[in-house]
């Protein structure tokens, strides 16, 4: 069974392009999430979406950042107009479906963004 | 909302000494998760341990919950073990989302 997998693992853009970051979740997990890691710190919670759903996403910025999780392919986290601050790594985590109980959340490799 | 404070924030080793890291958290929670970032970045799970004790090799953790705080436990420490280690912690609501906590930075030397 294949692991959360993301893609690009390294992305480079200058400012003012557009990124868009990949996730595709483990394998019967329909729950998926994205954390942000800046230099130097921890994970902070972005977004939480289930199929086709936005559930929560009270961690991304108002502008420039929005993730969906259509019925077919990956979840995708696009953010607009990219700056310096946007640099970091990007993770992304899957969850089964749990009945509404908690569940370890699986984290992918992350991707790493560069804005030049 | 809920802090989740980790200590010690950095810790030195040589290679075979045992190590206790600590996480405590502020309020109750449903799920506490304890995860190794190695030196190129990746998030490895440890342990899902909202309470009680689990061991997996040379690690184990503990989560008192009616406490508070959690302990993981790296017994004959390998420069392998190197890396960040984050606990997080999940508070309940309707979205499961984790908080991290600050990382303790561990450094095993040969």
């Amino acid at each position: 069974n294949a692991g959360v997998m993301q893609n690009p693992r390294h992305l480079v853009r200058r400012r003012g392009q557009e990124a868009r970051l990949r996730c595709s979740p483990m394998k019967g997990h329909s729950h998926v999430y994205w954390y942000r890691q800046l230099p130097e710190e921890g994970l902070k919670f972005m977004v939480y979406l289930q199929k086709e759903n936005i559930i929560d996403e009270s961690g991304m910025p108002k502008e420039r950042f929005s993730a969906e999780f259509p019925k077919e392919g990956p979840s995708i986290l696009r953010i607009q107009q990219v700056v310096r601050g946007d640099s970091a790594a990007y993770f992304c985590a899957s969850s089964p479906v749990a009945g509404g109980l908690t569940d370890t959340q699986y984290f992918g490799p992350g991707t790493r963004l560069t804005v030049l | 909302g809920i802090q989740v404070e980790q200590s010690p924030p950095d810790l030195i080793l040589q290679e075979g000494a045992n190590s206790t890291l600590r996480c405590n958290f502020s309020d109750s929670v449903n799920n506490l998760q304890w995860f190794h970032q190695n030196p190129w970045g990746q998030l490895i799970n440890l342990f899902y341990i909202p309470s009680g004790t689990k061991q997996n090799g040379r690690l184990s953790a503990t989560t008192v919950a009616t406490e508070r705080y959690s302990l993981l436990y790296i017994s004959s420490s390998q420069t392998t073990d190197s890396g960040v280690y984050f606990c997080a912690v999940d508070y309940g609501g309707a979205t499961n989302k984790l908080i991290f906590g600050t990382g303790t930075l561990l450094a095993v030397q040969p």
